[in-house]
């Protein structure tokens, strides 16, 4: 069975600082993608980055940017330039193999500060 | 917006009872998922339905029931509620779900709360 932990539950950052988010997990499939979501106040989920496992290249999308490690099963996010609309709970979350579903860590809170 | 919607987005009823949990999928989406976040479990898969048919169950109660219709807009059933039950459920979609690659869009949730 796959696990997905996050070891930080809070976390904040000021306003246009960088901030990362650690993600660590525990598999045996080969083939498989990762996912950060962010939850904001709504608590509407929403995809901020995704990672296939067998890319070396590390995905980036706009601000956002991961770490990915894949010997050491991590997966880490850098949120840089943080603004106020970052501030939410933040998920990372696995899927692979014949899994079709969606593994989620604890996830961590952020708050971005004036 | 994901494209996905669900209603209601908030129920309050009292235990024992049954209620109702409606998504439907983005345009062209053939799968949907359902998912509970609740402050003890975090988030837990529930169910996926592919055109219609059951693909995969994770920690659904059996008290719980879900389907999907030909128009593929699913219904989830919860039954004998109980003050555990009261959690945010969420239902997401993609287009085949039939391989672990494919992103899930997730809908805004119905909040049900059981008094």
């Amino acid at each position: 069975a796959q696990t997905v932990t996050q070891s930080q539950p809070e976390m904040s950052v000021q306003e246009a600082e960088t901030v990362t988010l650690s993600c660590t997990y525990d598999t045996s499939e080969s083939n498989y993608y990762l996912f950060w979501y962010k939850q904001p106040p709504s608590r509407q989920m929403i995809l901020v980055i995704r990672q296939e496992a067998y890319k070396q290249q590390n995905a980036t999308e706009n601000r956002f940017s991961v770490n990915f490690q894949k010997a050491a099963k991590s997966f880490s996010l850098k949120i840089s330039d943080s603004q106020l609309g970052d501030t939410a709970m933040y998920f990372c979350a696995f899927s692979g193999g014949s899994n079709y579903k969606l593994t989620f860590g604890k996830g961590t809170l952020l708050t971005v500060n004036p | 917006d994901s494209g996905v919607t669900q209603t209601p987005k908030h129920l309050i009823t009292a235990t024992g009872q049954r209620v109702t949990l409606r998504c439907s999928p983005r345009s062209g989406d053939l799968s949907v998922y359902w998912y509970q976040q609740s402050l003890d479990q975090g988030l837990q898969f529930l169910i996926q339905y592919y055109n219609g048919e059951e693909r995969a169950k994770g920690n659904i109660l059996e008290r719980f029931s879900a389907q999907q219709f030909p128009d593929l807009h699913s219904e989830l059933n919860l039954s004998s509620l109980e003050l555990g039950d009261s959690a945010l459920y969420f239902c997401a979609s993609s287009l085949r779900g039939g391989a672990y690659q494919e992103t899930q869009y997730f809908g805004p949730g119905t909040r049900l709360l059981v008094l």
